[in-house]
């Protein structure tokens, strides 16, 4: 089972709708990560918090929302999407020092924006 | 910037075979680190293997092997007697520290395929 859960495992909506993508991990990670991956594409980081704080935004448009509410939840508002944010959302914990830092990652949540 | 490049798009392998995975990788930092991710249909990414730049030997776990040259910045993964169970997409990736926190960037990755 991985430590790194998310929810939901599918999402469909419509480019209206305000939906929300969740995700948890208890293993005293600091830093947590959203990654968006395309079908055939490597993973492409959008945020990362430190400490729960926003620390890196990769120029991600403003209809995508991240949200650290505690050390141990992550959260991605999602509104007015596209069709072309159909994607995996990967999201991934580690510890904040440097050196063998490996990342978790959650089984992702797939979503398809009609 | 740091890059990596996986120049093998897919790998077909006869079972209990070995096989090599390349990466290669740019970077200016000294210090850096080198992972590889399995990533099955199923979408979760598992990690592998870590190499750090200043390790002096080539990092081992279980039926995986990191022959890590570093003068010619390649980290290629290694998995001996290979398992129906090892079909899945390989990504090697590289960390960055930027504004204090770590940044993994991926290779386009690898899709390896066992046969029977």
């Amino acid at each position: 089972d991985t430590e790194v859960t998310q929810t939901p495992k599918h999402l469909v909506m419509g480019m209206t709708n305000k939906k929300s993508l969740k995700c948890e991990q208890h293993m005293g990670h600091r830093a947590m990560y959203w990654y968006k991956q395309k079908a055939k594409k490597p993973p492409e980081l959008m945020f990362v918090y430190s400490y729960e704080k926003l620390s890196i935004n990769e120029s991600v448009p403003s209809r995508f929302s991240p949200e650290c509410p505690n050390s141990s939840l992550l959260n991605l508002h999602l509104h007015a999407l596209q069709p072309e944010d159909s994607a995996l959302y990967l999201c991934a914990s580690s510890r904040v020092s440097s050196g063998a830092n490996v990342l978790t990652f959650g089984a992702g949540s797939r979503l398809t924006v009609l | 910037a740091q890059k990596i490049t996986q120049t093998q798009p897919g790998m077909f392998v006869q079972e209990k075979e070995a096989v090599t995975l390349d990466c290669t990788y740019d970077t200016s930092d000294p210090s850096y680190g080198l992972f590889w991710y399995k990533q099955p249909s199923s979408g979760e990414m598992i990690f592998l293997i870590y190499q750090g730049s200043y390790d002096q030997q080539n990092a081992t776990e279980g039926r995986y092997s990191l022959n890590f040259q570093k003068a010619r910045k390649s980290a290629n993964l290694v998995i001996s007697a290979s398992q129906l169970g090892d079909s899945a997409m390989y990504f090697c990736a590289m960390r960055g520290v930027i504004q204090g926190a770590q940044k993994l960037v991926f290779g386009q990755g690898t899709r390896l395929t066992i046969n029977p």
